[in-house]
């Protein structure tokens, strides 16, 4: 799977728009890209997922540049409950010995009043 | 709740001792995964099973560690003769099986404590 980088931590002020940026630059043309977040003490929830297009769901909204190296998790009006990290993770599709979440350090979002 | 659930949620244990782990999966879930997480780390994947077929090991998984998915439902994680290093939170996750792209859901994990 291909290596994604992340900023280590961001703040965001309650009820604005929260904006993670990952970069992904050695994907390959059957990589999805994945965002899950963990908050403290739980285990990792998944948020959203795209291949090409850009997603949307009720958690947030995912935008992948046109040349796929790089992607932005848009979280549209943060809350307190947001505070975790957030993991982009690139995986192959869901065959074989492909299942495997490869997760890096992430991003820790601090979301303040 | 029909989430994964995982127990004990927390183990101390002595070094030395045999720990094992249990997750239950989303019912209709045929997939199963272990992730170890580690303190500032994101977790790191450990095995998975399709039904009762462990099909793939991590490096990380030495001769210590034993997973098992007997009837492709619950599964254990056995950790023998613990070492400190072990301690960790041990995740459990389940899918679908799925041509496409489907997410992962994950346990609330099993934090183990060696002294």
């Amino acid at each position: 799977d291909a290596k994604t980088t992340q900023p280590p931590s961001m703040d965001c002020a309650e009820g604005r728009a929260a904006n993670l940026p990952c970069n992904h630059s050695t994907i390959s043309g059957n990589e999805y890209v994945y965002w899950y977040r963990q908050i403290h003490s739980q285990g990792p929830q998944y948020i959203i997922h795209g291949l090409k297009n850009n997603e949307t769901n009720e958690m947030a909204s995912l935008i992948i540049t046109e040349d796929r190296k790089s992607s932005t998790l848009i979280l549209p009006h943060a809350t307190l409950r947001d505070t975790a990290v957030y993991y982009c993770i690139v995986r192959a599709l869901n065959t074989g010995t492909a299942s495997k979440l490869t997760f890096g350090t992430g991003t820790r979002l601090q979301v303040t009043l | 709740d029909t989430g994964v659930s995982q127990n004990p949620r927390h183990k101390i244990t002595k070094r030395g001792q045999n720990v094992t782990f249990r997750c239950d999966p989303i019912s209709e879930h045929n997939r199963l995964y272990w992730y170890r997480q580690t303190l500032g780390q994101g977790p790191e994947f450990l095995t998975y099973f399709q039904n009762e077929a462990q099909l793939e090991k991590s490096r990380l998984l030495s001769d210590r560690f034993s997973a098992e998915r007997p009837k492709g439902s619950f599964s254990t994680l056995e950790i023998q003769r613990t070492e400190q290093g072990d301690s960790a939170m041990y995740l459990c996750a389940s899918s679908i099986t799925s041509g496409g792209a489907v997410e992962q859901f994950f346990g609330p994990g099993t934090r183990l404590t060696v002294l």
